[in-house]
């Protein structure tokens, strides 16, 4: 088992709509929790990251974390076209460098 | 800064070969982390440098991979002998770690080296 489970989609939706994407992990020592964005043939990019459990937005995307269910979100409002990329998140242990990614969601936004 | 420079961009190789990929990480980073990429396992972190140190080597797959830094400007992973399950997208990613116990260490990824095994 993966230490960090995610749905790899593919997602589909139209341009303005609300996206949810999830994932789960299964170490408890992780206190870290990040979503990165790819874009095709590029290298990963954090886009936020969020310390233990609760909320953080940032403009249009929200992330969210609870560690009593072991479950991390990425919330983004008002979709846009420019927001298709494939999307992973990541965990990591306090004082631990290294990360832990999940399968990646590929999210298609279409005009 | 011109970000993490990997090398090369793409490389096709024939099965039995040896196989080296070269990255640069962004200069002042300490840590250094070599990830493989498939669709069907994801991203995977293969092994990972603090100050060209070895810390973490139990995601490496074979006594066939092997990794060195030599320096803080300069990693390699090898492959040898490659096989065609080898065929992925290796990244390498640096960051800087401050090692206060806390705070979030942002990796920064190079493009990644599209690697086929024929």
């Amino acid at each position: 088992q993966k230490e960090v489970e995610q749905d790899p989609g593919p997602l589909s939706v139209p341009e303005g709509a609300i996206v949810s994407l999830n994932c789960t992990y299964s170490n408890s020592a992780f206190q870290y929790f990040m979503w990165y964005r790819q874009y095709s043939r590029k290298g990963p990019e954090l886009l936020m990251y969020t310390y233990s459990s609760g909320n953080k937005e940032d403009g249009r995307f929200t992330a969210q974390v609870d560690k009593s269910s072991k479950y991390i979100s990425l919330f983004i409002r008002d979709s846009q076209p420019s927001d298709s990329a494939t999307y992973l998140c990541a965990s990591q242990r306090a004082g631990n460098n290294d990360m832990r990614f999940g399968a990646g969601t590929r999210l298609t936004v279409k005009p | 800064d011109a970000g993490v420079i990997q090398s090369p961009r793409h490389e096709v190789t024939e099965m039995g070969q040896e196989v080296t990929l070269r990255c640069k990480p962004i200069s002042g980073h300490n840590s250094l982390f070599w990830y493989r990429q498939t669709m069907m396992r994801g991203l995977e972190l293969l092994i990972y440098f603090n100050n060209n140190v070895p810390i973490d080597d139990s995601g490496m797959p074979e006594d066939r991979f092997s990794a060195k830094m030599p320096n803080a400007s300069f990693s390699t992973l090898k492959i040898q002998p490659s096989e065609p399950r080898d065929s992925a997208v290796y990244f390498c990613a640096s960051s800087l770690d401050e090692r206060r116990g806390s705070g979030n260490t942002e990796a920064f990824f190079g493009q990644g080296t599209r690697l086929t095994v024929v």
